[in-house]
């Protein structure tokens, strides 16, 4: 059964360094997303990307963060300059048809 | 803009017990409603979707949940629980307008099942 990835599962990073955040959406998927869970918190939209360009983003979603397909198969979230804050689980997920986003296991952003 | 909320960040039910998670939206236009777990170390997997038809949905490993527009809620439920089902589940909603189709998530309930 084909299946979002998501590498790393777990990132530690020091303070103000970037970080890339790697996911594989389903193969023939269109659309793509980025959701963030600061621990004990809920999951947030971050921002979701079509034909190769960011259709809606959140007000989290600043010039620290940007994104990227840069081949057919992966998608990329990169944060220019880490802040504490930015420590949370980061899901990616696709969709195909309308409606169901498939999600990938998450990576563990830890900021120190 | 839309919101849902979750009653309960922890319920626990015995084995063989009642499984009733809550989850209330809030949306100025008829949502889609979603409910999703999360089982430890793994991704969010779809159980069910509403979508407007059948106000009663039927979803994966015995769950439904019943869209009622009077009381705006979508509770999650499951005539008898297992070891297996204990897990995160989250609630969203999903608007119907523009290509994105972004999802507001609830702040999860945490199910445990006891023997």
């Amino acid at each position: 059964e084909p299946e979002v990835t998501q590498t790393p599962s777990h990132q530690v990073t020091q303070m103000g360094q970037e970080v890339i955040l790697r996911c594989v959406p389903i193969s023939n998927h269109l659309y793509f997303y980025w959701y963030r869970q600061i621990l004990g918190q809920k999951v947030e939209f971050l921002v979701s990307f079509y034909n190769n360009e960011i259709s809606e983003k959140s007000e989290i979603f600043d010039d620290q963060f940007s994104v990227e397909r840069p081949d057919g198969s992966n998608f990329t979230l990169k944060i220019r300059s880490t802040k504490l804050e930015d420590s949370a689980m980061y899901f990616c997920a696709s969709r195909g048809g309308p409606l169901i986003q498939f999600f990938g296991p998450g990576t563990r952003l830890t900021v120190l | 803009a839309q919101s849902v909320t979750q009653l309960g960040s922890h319920v626990s039910v015995s084995e063989g017990a009642l499984v009733l998670l809550r989850c209330n939206y809030s949306s100025s236009v008829p949502p889609y409603l979603f409910w999703y777990v999360q089982y430890p170390n793994q991704g969010l997997q779809l159980l069910l979707k509403y979508t407007s038809a059948a106000t009663l949905v039927k979803g994966i490993n015995g769950f439904e949940a019943e869209f009622k527009k009077s009381e705006t809620s979508f509770h999650l439920t499951k005539p008898s629980a297992h070891m297996s089902d204990a897990a995160e589940y989250f609630c969203a909603v999903s608007d119907r307008t523009g290509t994105a189709s972004k999802l507001t998530f609830g702040t999860g309930t945490r199910l445990q099942v006891t023997l």
